[in-house]
């Protein structure tokens, strides 16, 4: 079966600080990534999404950059960190574009407080 | 392009009541609809799933949601809550492009 995991589960940052966020996939090959981020009180805002390795699409321009070293890797960064980047994030996979595979299945989430 | 309104940012019932958490949706093409759960610091779950077939789908925890071309509308439904039914709940819809409401958070008073 499959499986996501985040790391770490929670992080505080002073501002202006780097950042690196890590989710891996167990279980499936080729998987579609994302990465949400949730805001206090608000919805799901979906930040980046990758095909394939080293394929990243940026919904929404911001200091927050995404990578995928690896098939079932993909890192969130920034270079410094705002009071606006603080928020649950997380990532999740699903198996494609093909039907029957659009189900995205989520981990468990990074909770990020930026002070 | 598609997208997702959730009826209430909150409703609260109570214990062994009705809960009944609306969605609407649009869409150019015959959408995929999901239903998601999210409790306190933790991702989201799969609930439940339309792509085709049966118009009432049904899910886990006693959940279940009908399908409604006419009425653009995929509403979630359980007969009974549970106080462990509290929690955020999300819908979405998927065309090549998975787009999530803002969120219903539920509430169960004992």
């Amino acid at each position: 079966s499959q499986t996501i995991h985040q790391w770490p589960a929670t992080l505080v940052q002073p501002v202006g600080s780097p950042l690196s966020l890590e989710c891996t996939v167990e279980g499936t090959s080729n998987p579609n990534l994302y990465w949400y981020r949730q805001a206090a009180g608000r919805g799901l805002q979906l930040l980046f999404y990758s095909v394939g390795i080293g394929q990243i699409s940026s919904e929404v321009p911001q200091n927050l950059s995404a990578s995928r070293p690896q098939d079932r890797q993909f890192i969130l960064s920034s270079k410094k960190l705002l009071l606006s980047d603080s928020g649950f994030y997380l990532c999740a996979w699903s198996g494609g574009w093909v039907a029957g595979q659009e189900t995205q299945y989520f981990g468990p989430g990074t909770r990020l407080l930026v002070l | 392009a598609q997208s997702v309104t959730q009826l209430g940012s909150h409703v609260s019932v109570s214990e062994g009541a009705l809960v009944l958490l609306r969605c609407n949706y649009s869409s150019s093409v015959p959408p995929y609809l999901f239903w998601y759960v999210q409790y306190p610091n933790q991702g989201l779950q799969l609930l439940l799933k339309y792509t085709t077939g049966a118009t009432l789908v049904k899910g886990i925890n006693g959940f279940e949601a009908e399908f409604k071309k006419s009425e653009t509308s995929f509403h979630l439904t359980k007969p009974s809550a549970h106080m462990s039914d509290a929690a955020e709940y999300f819908c979405a819809v998927n065309n090549n492009d998975m787009r999530f409401g803002a969120g219903t958070r539920l509430t169960v008073k004992p």
